[in-house]
Order: C-alpha cells, then sequence, then structure tokens
C-alpha cells in the first residue's frame, strides 16, 4: 500500500538559515510526489512536483525537493529561511486507483522561522 | 484572489441544522473535490466529481451529501452533524483527474455545537 510519513511534526529554523522537512514514501510503483504549504487560514498551494523526469525538482518561493529513490526519500529544501516561510507543508504521494488519481497526505510538517 | 472560493469561511452549526457549504472555480476545470482537515490528522479526501459525476465516495457517512449542479460549482449540504465533524472542509479543483495539480480554496471551518 502507498503511503507517506513526515518525520518531523514541527521545525523551527532562525532566519537566514537552511530548511529540512523531511519525507518518506511507500509505493509498490514509481511514484509521482508533490510538496503543498499551507498558510494559516489558507488553502493548500502546491510548491513542486516530481513525476519521473528530473530527480531534483525546483518549485516555487525557493523551495526544492530530491527524489532518492534508494532511501524512499522526497526531502523538501531551502537554502534561506524567509519568516514568510512559515506554514505547515505537506508530502503527498499519489496513487491510481479506480481510473483516478488518488492523493496521500503525509500529516504535516509545522515550519516555525525565528528572526 | 484565488482562482477557487469557499463560502462561508467559518460556519457554527447545532446538530440539528441544516447548512451548506459552497465553492466555486473560476480556472476553467472540470473535477471538484471536498476534503476534510482535522486537527491533528492528514487530510481526508471525501468526494471527486469528474465532468459533474461523482467518481468517488470515500465512506463518508450519509449526513454529508455533495452536490456539483456544473463544472464551476460543488456544494456540500450537511445535516444532523456531530462534534466530531468539527474542521476545516477544503474544495479543490484540477482539470481532468489523472494527474494535473489539485487548486485549493481557502476552505470552510465549520464548529458544531
Amino acid at each position: 500500500a502507498q503511503s507517506v510519513t513526515q518525520l518531523d511534526s514541527h521545525v523551527s529554523v532562525s532566519e537566514g538559515t537552511p530548511v529540512l522537512l523531511r519525507c518518506n514514501y511507500s509505493s509498490s510503483y514509481s511514484p509521482s510526489l508533490f510538496w503543498y504549504v499551507q498558510h494559516p487560514n489558507k488553502g493548500l498551494q502546491l510548491l513542486l512536483k516530481y513525476t519521473s523526469a528530473a530527480t531534483l525538482v525546483k518549485g516555487i518561493n525557493g523551495f526544492e525537493a530530491e527524489f532518492k529513490k534508494s532511501e524512499t526519500s522526497f526531502h523538501l529544501t531551502k537554502p534561506s529561511a524567509h519568516m514568510s516561510d512559515a506554514a505547515e507543508y505537506f508530502c503527498v504521494v499519489r496513487l491510481s486507483v479506480s481510473g483516478y488519481n488518488k492523493l496521500i497526505f503525509g500529516a504535516g510538517t509545522r515550519l516555525a522561522v525565528h528572526p | 484572489e484565488t482562482g477557487v472560493t469557499q463560502t462561508p469561511r467559518h460556519l457554527v452549526m447545532g446538530m440539528t441544522n441544516k447548512k451548506s457549504l459552497k465553492c466555486e472555480q473560476h480556472l476553467g476545470h472540470n473535477a471538484m473535490y471536498w476534503y476534510k482537515q482535522s486537527a491533528k490528522k492528514p487530510l481526508e479526501l471525501m468526494f471527486v466529481y469528474s465532468l459533474e459525476e461523482r467518481v468517488e465516495n470515500n465512506s463518508v457517512p450519509s449526513r454529508f451529501s455533495p452536490e456539483c449542479p456544473n463544472s464551476s460549482h460543488l456544494f456540500l449540504h450537511l445535516h444532523t452533524l456531530q462534534p466530531e465533524d468539527s474542521a476545516l472542509y477544503l474544495c479543490a479543483s484540477s482539470q481532468g483527474i489523472q494527474g494535473s495539480p489539485l487548486h485549493f480554496g481557502n476552505g470552510t471551518r465549520l464548529t458544531v455545537t
């Protein structure tokens, strides 16, 4: 069965320091993977997606993620955190069932950014 | 302004009330979704509509009743809810159901008293 595990429920960084949000997936097939971000009182916004092309995927707002099949990981990184990056981040795997693609969401990682 | 608009933003209802959540998308998409986001739980898919036909009902209790009158509008009709139904209800849309990303609205925060 497909699933996704976000290894940290909370991450706290200082402004200007690197961000690492960890995600491991379980999939019987070559997966499609996404990262979404949710700011307070907002819906989810797509940050980036991996669909079996380049293993290093660049997204919006300076974020990127690397697909590592050997480690079944899809960690999200950013070289330098900004205060506006404070939000909740969701790692998502897509599986094909019953003729449509169903998204499986991780439990989320709340990122805090301190001055 | 988000391409997916949800109203109301907040709703408080008693267990005997009947209310409806509304979602409208301005993106020209042909698939729409309802998700439930509860505290400390992953997002749960509730319903999927493609070309105005329901393609997924993810074991949702009958006290939640979706309606998709056209490809731009999606409703979630609520009746005799329970306190554990209190959550953020998110609507999303996509172009097709085979792979394009979902675009989410800002959600309706529902509190059942």
